[in-house]
């Protein structure tokens, strides 16, 4: 089965600084990516999906992520944090011959004010 | 649609009881996934239906944990007998295509 790694467990920033987190799957055929968020005491909620086509994607609050596959990475990025991005934030990868879908260890985010 | 649907919110029981947690997929989703998130562990996919019929359960624990999806509408997770370190977050979520949909989960607590 497919397997997912975040390389970054807790990221601390400044509101406005700029962020990357990084995401690298494990699998060698077609597969579908994906970033959800989960605030605090919430369930998780999808920022961005890739199936195909333009490999960079743009989701909601700002977020955008690239594909590069040659890399098997899906990195999530913003330019500029707020306070209320505060979260952890979850990579996950279907792979298109199965239906499975794996979840990263997260990355949790604290943005101070 | 009011989303994946979990019960209980939260559960609080004792080391040898049974616990069972329910969950409501959307209408029309085909597939439907038990995760367990706990700290240590992270997200944790535990096993998935589609169609109504197990297809994964290899990321079960132990034969204590089993699940039933008698129809398109409603899930069980049962565990039996509970221990301590059960304790953890566990999430429902229903996906037809595209991306999985999660439920509010269920926070268990194992004394």
């Amino acid at each position: 089965a497919q397997s997912v790694s975040q390389h970054n467990h807790h990221v601390i920033l400044s509101e406005a600084a700029s962020l990357e987190l990084g995401c690298n799957y494990s699998y060698g055929g077609t597969v579908n990516l994906f970033w959800y968020v989960q605030y605090p005491g919430q369930h998780l909620q999808l920022l961005l999906k890739y199936f195909s086509g333009d490999p960079l994607v743009k989701g909601i609050k700002g977020f955008e992520a690239e594909f590069i596959k040659s890399k098997f990475s899906f990195n999530l990025r913003k330019p500029s944090v707020q306070w209320s991005d505060t979260a952890e934030y979850f990579c996950a990868v279907n792979a298109r011959n199965n239906n499975d879908m794996r979840f990263g260890a997260g990355t949790r985010l604290t943005v101070k004010p | 649609d009011a989303g994946v649907i979990q019960s209980p919110r939260h559960e609080v029981t004792e080391m040898g009881q049974e616990v069972t947690l329910r969950c409501k997929p959307i209408s029309g989703h085909d597939y439907l996934f038990w995760y367990r998130q706990t700290m240590m562990r992270g997200l944790e996919l535990l096993i998935y239906f589609n169609n109504n019929v197990p297809i994964d359960d290899s990321g079960m624990p132990e034969d204590r944990f089993s699940a039933k999806m008698p129809n398109a509408s409603f899930s069980t997770l049962k565990i039996q007998p509970s221990e301590p370190r059960d304790s953890a977050v566990y999430f429902c979520a229903s996906r037809r295509q595209g991306e999985a949909f999660f439920g509010q989960g269920t926070r268990l607590t194992v004394v």
